[in-house]
């Protein structure tokens, strides 16, 4: 069982590209998250979605799409790469959106735009 | 609007007990959750408290305080393995959880 992956590990990308980081969990979980990590800033909500077919805005969206068109795969798309995008970007997952619900995180992705 | 702190950095010894403390403020609550994340990992769940009071884990122990905003993480007999940073994350009015920026805890020999 794998339970949450997360391609690429790492990757270094021009300004102004496009990327996508893939996230799949096998646990039949309903709810998926993104994640950005900055040091000193603490783990900020990008997207999520409490079940497939639906998606909403975190704490800190703009500059990314995702879309949720399974259960299994939540991908998040940088239309347009900026430096201030350099960060590692960790998907999650739940059974359910529920607040008491515990997270299951993947490895992460370390991004680094130039 | 919601806000969690929590400090910086610890250092504490090998064998000995450790408080790691978090102050939130949310406008409703709905329960406050410990994790862990070891350095160049992802976060892993410790623990969730949703009533007042003390809940034990073996030698870990997360403690409740709504009326006071205030949790705090005790780990007893420390190991040079629970060197890491511990997340204190509450929900917001979305139900989607606001993460403090950690507590990096160094063990000594």
């Amino acid at each position: 069982i794998a339970g949450i992956t997360q391609a690429p590990t790492s990757q270094i990308l021009a300004a102004g590209r496009r990327m996508t980081l893939r996230c799949t969990q096998d646990m039949r979980h309903n709810a998926m998250y993104w994640y950005r990590q900055d040091l000193g800033l603490g783990l900020r909500l990008i997207h999520y979605s409490n079940t497939a077919g639906t998606t909403g805005k975190g704490e800190v969206p703009d500059g990314y799409s995702v879309s949720r068109a399974n259960t299994d795969d939540f991908p998040l798309t940088l239309a347009s790469a900026v430096p201030s995008q350099t960060s590692v970007y960790f998907c999650a997952s739940s059974v359910g959106g529920e607040s008491y619900n515990e997270q299951f995180f993947g490895p992460g992705t370390r991004l680094t735009v130039l | 609007g919601q806000n969690i702190d929590q400090p910086t950095e610890m250092t504490a010894t090998e064998g000995a007990i450790v408080q790691i403390n978090c102050t939130y403020q949310t406008s409703g609550f709905n329960g406050l959750f410990w994790y862990q994340q070891h350095a160049g990992e992802a976060p892993t769940f410790l623990s969730y408290n949703v009533l007042d009071g003390l809940e034990e884990k073996g030698r870990f122990s997360s403690f409740l305080s709504r009326s006071k905003g205030y949790s705090y993480l005790l780990l007893k007999e420390l190991q040079m393995k629970d060197s890491a940073s511990y997340l204190c994350a509450v929900p917001d009015s979305n139900y989607q959880l606001i993460w403090g920026a950690g507590t990096k805890l160094i063990i000594k020999p």
